[in-house]
């Protein structure tokens, strides 16, 4: 798998329902962020949790991370049509060096 | 919050011609990227800057491309010699303590 894989690729619910995406990575990191994009637009951060951390919420974020899985996963709650959007994971390994962004999963909430 | 800029949002080139993507860093950063998206794809890393310096690149980033920042406040991405596939959307990134990303510059080759 490549730096950075999630899953599901896409993901359609009903609104008010929760959902849930995953991301897996191979190397160490420093760091893990989320980040929406909607089709076409910029990237906006969502939250960043550091390797010393489990769990971080923000809202209606949850993002845990698992760093002997390597994985982490991003709950949204109570969704909302307008949380429909790419969300994508980005992994940083520290010391100024690139971050390295997953696949993405395709969110679409439906009213 | 301090911001990332990025100018124009929209360019669209004839294949050939060089384009100059433009994009104003958070001013106290000192690390600074470049990140490009094919439509539809994965987010990748071009290159990182650093003390004027290219501190790293890509397999992407060929000759075709290059970065600079030529009055310490812009940091500048060119492509010499546009072809289709460059259509993307670039988005630069300064960092300090964490990441902050620009809005983007979609760019359109025709």
């Amino acid at each position: 798998s490549q730096q950075g894989e999630e899953d599901p690729q896409a993901l359609s619910i009903q609104e008010g329902e929760n959902a849930t995406m995953n991301c897996s990575y191979k190397t160490s990191i420093n760091n893990l962020q989320w980040y929406r994009q909607n089709s076409g637009r910029g990237l906006v951060h969502l939250i960043l949790i550091r390797s010393n951390e489990r769990e971080k919420h923000s809202g209606r974020l949850r993002v845990t991370l698992d760093t002997s899985k390597k994985s982490s996963s991003l709950l949204i709650t109570a969704s909302r049509a307008a949380d429909t959007a790419s969300y994508f994971c980005a992994t940083d390994p520290g010391g100024y060096q690139k971050v390295t962004f997953g696949t993405g999963t395709k969110l679409q909430v439906i009213p | 919050e301090p911001e990332v800029t990025q100018t124009p949002s929209h360019q669209v080139t004839q294949m050939g011609q060089e384009v100059i993507l433009r994009c104003v860093p958070i001013s106290n950063h000192l690390y600074f990227y470049w990140y490009r998206q094919i439509l539809g794809q994965k987010v990748e890393f071009l290159v990182s800057f650093y003390n004027n310096e290219i501190s790293e690149k890509s397999e992407i980033f060929d000759d075709q491309f290059s970065v600079e920042r030529p009055d310490g406040s812009n940091f500048t991405l060119k492509i010499r010699s546009t072809k289709l596939e460059d259509s993307a959307m670039y988005f630069c990134a300064s960092m300090d303590y964490g990441y902050t990303f620009g809005s983007g510059t979609r760019l359109t080759v025709v």
